[in-house]
């Protein structure tokens, strides 16, 4: 089916483990997007991109690795998770950078 | 630096009560502002985008207004499907390059 997915969508690791969430978008869209949300805060901007092979840092993008080797893909790792990483990740896409359109979230637990 | 707030945190209606959610926001260079509606345990929906002031946009029984300084979602006669959590961001420019930045939401319940 068309959309976006991610996975997994919970995930348990524990402190300084390498963790890489997946996000798919079948739209062919250019920009994709990886966000937290945690409470208080709202969503915040990690890592984005234009394009393939093109990426950029948001707004808390420190311990997070992204890369786009494929339109269609936009992995995010996790080199050493901490607890302060422990939050919802949402992966979104876009066609010109207005609205975005957000898959369904990892709910990730560092312990 | 970019801010983008709204209000109330928290609204409960009784089904059939219109009111109205708000997004006030503080950005140099407005490229766009963003409606999304986000349900618990989902990702947020796309609801509407408004470019310049004056637009309105309207769904169903959501109309989304906006000023130079803020945006309105007004809620007519709502249902207990309308129960969410409504979110604002803005898209702007920022050191030359597009910012956006979402405020923390307004969780709407709706009482049958």
């Amino acid at each position: 089916d068309a959309g976006i997915t991610q996975s997994p969508r919970y995930k348990i690791t524990e402190t300084g483990r390498q963790v890489t969430l997946m996000c798919h978008q079948t739209w062919s869209h250019s920009y994709m997007f990886w966000y937290r949300q945690d409470l208080g805060h709202g969503l915040r901007l990690i890592y984005y991109s234009a394009a393939a092979d093109i990426t950029d840092k948001g707004e808390v993008p420190d311990g997070y690795v992204v890369s786009r080797s494929k339109t269609e893909n936009f992995p995010l790792t996790l080199e050493s998770a901490t607890r302060s990483q422990t939050s919802v990740y949402f992966c979104a896409s876009s066609a010109l950078a207005y609205e975005q359109y957000f898959g369904p979230g990892t709910r990730l637990t560092v312990t | 630096e970019d801010q983008v707030t709204q209000s109330p945190e928290a609204l409960r209606l009784q089904e059939g009560e219109s009111s109205s959610l708000n997004c006030s926001y503080t950005v140099s260079g407005l490229r766009g502002l963003f409606w999304y509606r986000q349900d618990p345990g989902k990702g947020p929906e796309f609801l509407f985008t408004l470019y310049s002031a004056g637009e309105e946009k309207e769904k169903e029984r959501l109309k989304a207004t906006l000023t130079k300084k803020e945006s309105f979602l007004h809620i007519t006669a709502p249902k207990p499907e309308d129960s969410a959590t409504y979110l604002c961001a803005v898209l702007a420019n920022s050191g030359g390059y597009q910012k956006v930045t979402f405020g923390t939401g307004t969780k709407l319940q709706v009482i049958p």
